[in-house]
């Protein structure tokens, strides 16, 4: 009831495509939902985050998409960029507690 | 923003001896931080969570008296691998929350300890 599933475990997308990234948490008491973009050797670094009130967070080429009844949530970079190649965690947590429970990742790469 | 910041960067050791890493908020009080794991390629693994001021509390599975965490005040939380062997090699990553209630946490750069 804990796991996060995220999916695809990789993924390569030609420069100026569109990057999706999936994933699917149980617990019902999650209500923030936060992503993290980490390059090699750095720690996470928050991407953008939603909570279940929204369907749908956009800032600039990236927009989480929220399906609560599914219990699932995406992201989307829009004109994906060679810069965007990194690995991307998705994450479930409750108000009040910072014990996120973190997706296995995804890593992207953005051929020029 | 706020700023966590991680100390040292990459750290190797001979088998058989301690390392401490730091942990600090540069910009910000941390009552609460949070240590984590990351095998390559995989995913992050909370530790433990490190408390100002009390005992830090251990998820399941992780060994306290290998992983000794003090957070003795409000910017610094310290962990302790002790007796170090190659299977504890690892990358360690701290976090902090920003603000209470806010659900936003703050990622040092983390720390690449090497046991040989």
């Amino acid at each position: 009831q804990q796991q996060v599933k995220q999916s695809p475990q990789s993924l390569i997308v030609q420069k100026g495509g569109i990057s999706i990234i999936n994933c699917a948490y149980e617990n019902t008491a999650f209500d923030y939902f936060p992503w993290y973009q980490q390059f090699p050797g750095k720690g996470p670094a928050l991407l953008i985050a939603i909570r279940p009130d929204v369907s749908e967070k956009k800032e600039g080429r990236f927009t989480i998409s929220f399906n609560k009844s599914a219990k699932q949530f995406s992201l989307h970079i829009m004109d994906s960029q060679p810069g965007d190649s990194a690995t991307y965690f998705c994450a479930a947590g409750s108000s009040g507690t910072y014990k996120y429970i973190f997706g296995t990742g995804t890593r992207l790469k953005v051929l020029a | 923003g706020a700023v966590v910041s991680q100390h040292p960067s990459w750290v190797i050791c001979k088998s058989g001896t301690s390392v401490k890493i730091e942990c600090r908020s540069l910009d910000f009080q941390a009552t609460t931080m949070f240590w984590y794991r990351q095998f390559p390629k995989q995913s992050l693994m909370l530790m433990a969570t490190s408390n100002e001021g009390s005992k830090a509390t251990y998820e399941q599975g992780v060994e306290k008296d290998k992983f000794l965490i003090n957070h003795a005040s409000l910017t610094l939380s310290t962990l302790t691998v002790t007796s170090a062997h190659p299977e504890d090699s690892s990358f360690y990553i701290c976090s902090a929350s920003v603000s209470s209630g806010a659900n936003v946490l703050t990622f040092g750069a983390g720390s690449r300890l090497t046991v040989l």
